[in-house]
């Protein structure tokens, strides 16, 4: 079956590292997006890309990184840099950037705490 | 920048109950507009994406563009309908910049 897989479900660092999150897809879907989820706030955009070795900042991009080496892989590194970095982490993906008619799928998220 | 509103934020319902989830944007210049359930701890799952796709038997969506409005409808709620349930509105230019609601969380009491 076709799907989105974060791994790993749970992290958790300490605060000072550097941590990345995986991010899987084999839907052969162009476009990539991160999403954080925090309590009482919709899903805010930190990285979107939509064909390989292509990305943008999204909302909230300070203190992550992300690449695109592969159509299948967007892992995303949350970097000592952000201020906030414990949340609920959702990685989507759909089949073309530029359309109105390309819906989201979404894995099912990786929950970081950093202490 | 597209807006998207989400009232009532909680609802509690017993089971077998009609009821009917609001979603507000102010971008009307969209094509559709996705709806998503979330179960606690977990990913979003999209429920539909066309503008008059019915979801399943008991879920369906509607989309009135001319008032900014999306409304999801469930019919004879049953306790395994419980979680938050989310839309979300394109900003101009497709899915690559999407304002989410922030969720109506639903809970159906048996």
């Amino acid at each position: 079956d076709g799907g989105i897989t974060q791994s790993p479900k749970y992290l958790f660092r300490k605060e000072g590292q550097n941590v990345t999150l995986s991010c899987e897809q084999n839907l052969n879907h162009d476009a990539m997006y991160w999403y954080r989820q925090d309590p009482g706030q919709g899903l805010r955009l930190i990285y979107y890309s939509q064909i390989v070795n292509d990305f943008q900042k999204g909302d909230i991009a300070e203190g992550y990184s992300v690449s695109r080496e592969k159509k299948e892989s967007f892992p995303l590194t949350v970097t000592s840099a952000q201020k906030n970095p414990t949340a609920f982490y959702l990685c989507a993906s759909s089949i073309y950037g530029y359309s109105y008619n390309s819906p989201l799928h979404f894995g099912n998220g990786t929950r970081l705490t950093v202490t | 920048k597209q807006e998207v509103t989400q009232i009532p934020a909680a609802l509690s319902v017993p089971e077998g109950e009609n009821l009917v989830l609001n979603c507000s944007f102010t971008d009307s210049a969209i094509y559709n507009l996705q709806w998503f359930r979330q179960d606690p701890g977990k990913g979003l799952t999209s429920l539909q994406s066309s503008q008059r796709e019915q979801t399943s038997g008991r879920l369906n969506a509607s989309l009135d563009k001319s008032s900014g409005r999306s409304t999801l409808y469930i019919a004879a709620s049953q306790p395994g309908d419980s979680a938050t349930y989310l839309c979300a509105a394109p900003n101009s230019g497709g899915y690559q910049k999407v304002t989410f609601g922030i969720g109506t969380k639903l809970q159906v009491i048996p």
